[in-house]
């Protein structure tokens, strides 16, 4: 079965700086991967999905950018964080249209 | 677009009483739906879901959850909570789309021992 990898747990960093967050996943090939955010009492925003390498959809503008370079790799980038840009981040994959998403353990950001 | 709604926020109930949490979506097409737990500290965890058929759907841990589609509601449900079900639960739907998975923004619950 697929495990997801996400890293670091948690994050703190100064308004201005650059972000990389990294998932990976394994036991599986071609998944699908998204980055959501998570945020006390509003649930998980979809920030962005990937269908394949170098295919990217963006669900909300913002200060953040995804990439796929290898086909179980996301990485998620900023390259001047916000204050606003606090919040857990989580990585998840499926595995074919229409079905369930499984979730890595999250990143907690925090910008200071 | 699809959207889900949770209408509670927070639910608190004492060991032994009866569930249920509300879910509704906007999509009038066929639907893929799913519930989702994440207990404190844990990362989220599927509970249950529904692609067609029977629209009573059991998942694990004695949840189960009933597909209604003239109201659009995916309510979950348990006979009988304990304490170690405090958790927030999350309804989500891909609603039409591939690869859109839309959530809603959570039930938070709390039993009381």
């Amino acid at each position: 079965s697929q495990t997801i990898h996400q890293w670091p747990a948690t994050l703190v960093q100064p308004v201005g700086s650059p972000l990389s967050l990294e998932c990976t996943v394994e036991g599986t090939s071609n998944p699908n991967l998204y980055w959501y955010r998570q945020a006390a009492g509003r649930g998980l925003q979809l920030l962005f999905y990937s269908v394949g390498i170098g295919q990217i959809s963006s669900e909300v503008p913002q200060n953040l950018s995804a990439s796929r370079p290898q086909d179980r790799q996301f990485i998620l980038s900023s390259k001047k964080l916000l204050l606003s840009d606090s919040g857990f981040y989580l990585c998840a994959c499926s595995l074919g249209r229409y079905t369930e998403a499984f979730f890595g353990q999250g990143t907690r950001l925090t910008v200071v | 677009a699809q959207s889900v709604s949770q209408h509670n926020h927070h639910v608190i109930l004492s060991e032994a009483a009866s569930l249920e949490l509300g879910c509704n979506y906007s999509y009038g097409g066929t639907v893929n739906l799913f519930w989702y737990v994440q207990y404190p500290g844990q990362h989220l965890q599927l509970l249950l879901k529904y692609f067609s058929g029977d629209p009573l759907v059991k998942g694990i841990k004695g949840f189960e959850a009933e597909f209604i589609k003239s109201k659009f509601s995916f309510n979950l449900r348990k006979p009988s909570v304990q304490w170690s079900d405090t958790a927030e639960y999350f309804c989500a739907t891909y609603g039409g789309s591939n690869y859109k998975l839309t959530f809603g923004k959570g039930t938070l619950l709390t039993v009381n021992p």
